[in-house]
């Protein structure tokens, strides 16, 4: 079945540097979407991409899809303590509607 | 505008009891999904409406497990009996059309089988 590698698992990291983080899939998607959640919520949306190629900001947020579809990135500049939370990427294979997540990235900020 | 909403946001129950779960989508979403996370791992796709009929619901674990949308707005999550590994948070998530593919997610029923 389709699976998505998201890494890394968790990162500390301080306050005001820029965060990284990806996924990569076994099959090409036609689209990415890149979601926050926060202890207690739901995942929140931050960006969705939908061509290879496409690189799109929301503030401090920058997300890429890759050039082969099977990939996508999630940059966070100038992190600040409320950046704290699970990120988790989201890719929908041809042929279907539904959105396979990946694993999460645990990020935790040190002011 | 509401978002998507849940209903309860927190349930407890024993081994054999069944429980429903209720989500009500945002006003005019075509798309309804149910997602599941368990135990710290990835959110798993359960099944996906739209409208009222079941477009993709090759997620679900087992039988046990029964979803409906009855014309096409709300829906409900039956699990009956409920085990212990179906513990964990169900989140229900909905999208205009398909064409629109923002996904939002509602905040989620704590389900904990005791």
């Amino acid at each position: 079945g389709q699976q998505l590698n998201q890494s890394p698992q968790s990162m500390f990291i301080q306050e005001g540097e820029d965060v990284s983080m990806n996924c990569t899939s076994s099959s090409i998607f036609n689209t990415w979407l890149w979601y926050k959640q926060d202890p207690g919520e739901g995942p929140v949306l931050l960006i969705a991409l939908y061509k290879a190629g496409e690189l799109t900001s929301n503030g401090r947020l920058t997300a890429q899809f890759g050039i082969t579809r099977k990939d996508s990135f999630l940059n966070i500049s100038a992190s600040i303590p409320s950046d704290v939370g699970i990120y988790f990427c989201a890719g929908r294979a041809t042929g279907t509607y539904k959105y396979i997540f990946g694993t999460g990235t645990r990020l935790k900020v040190l002011a | 505008e509401a978002g998507v909403t849940q209903f309860p946001s927190h349930s407890v129950i024993e081994k054999g009891q069944t429980v429903t779960l209720r989500c009500d989508p945002i006003s005019g979403h075509d798309n309804l999904y149910w997602y599941r996370r368990v135990m710290g791992k990835e959110i798993k796709f359960l099944l996906h409406f739209v409208k009222e009929s079941k477009q993709d619901e090759s997620g679900m674990p087992n039988n046990r497990f029964l979803a409906e949308r009855t014309g096409g707005t709300y829906s409900t999550l039956k699990v009956q009996p409920a085990e212990l590994e179906d513990s964990g948070v169900y989140f229900c998530a909905s999208s205009l059309d398909l064409r629109d593919e923002k996904l939002f997610f509602g905040s989620g029923t704590q389900l904990s089988v005791l």
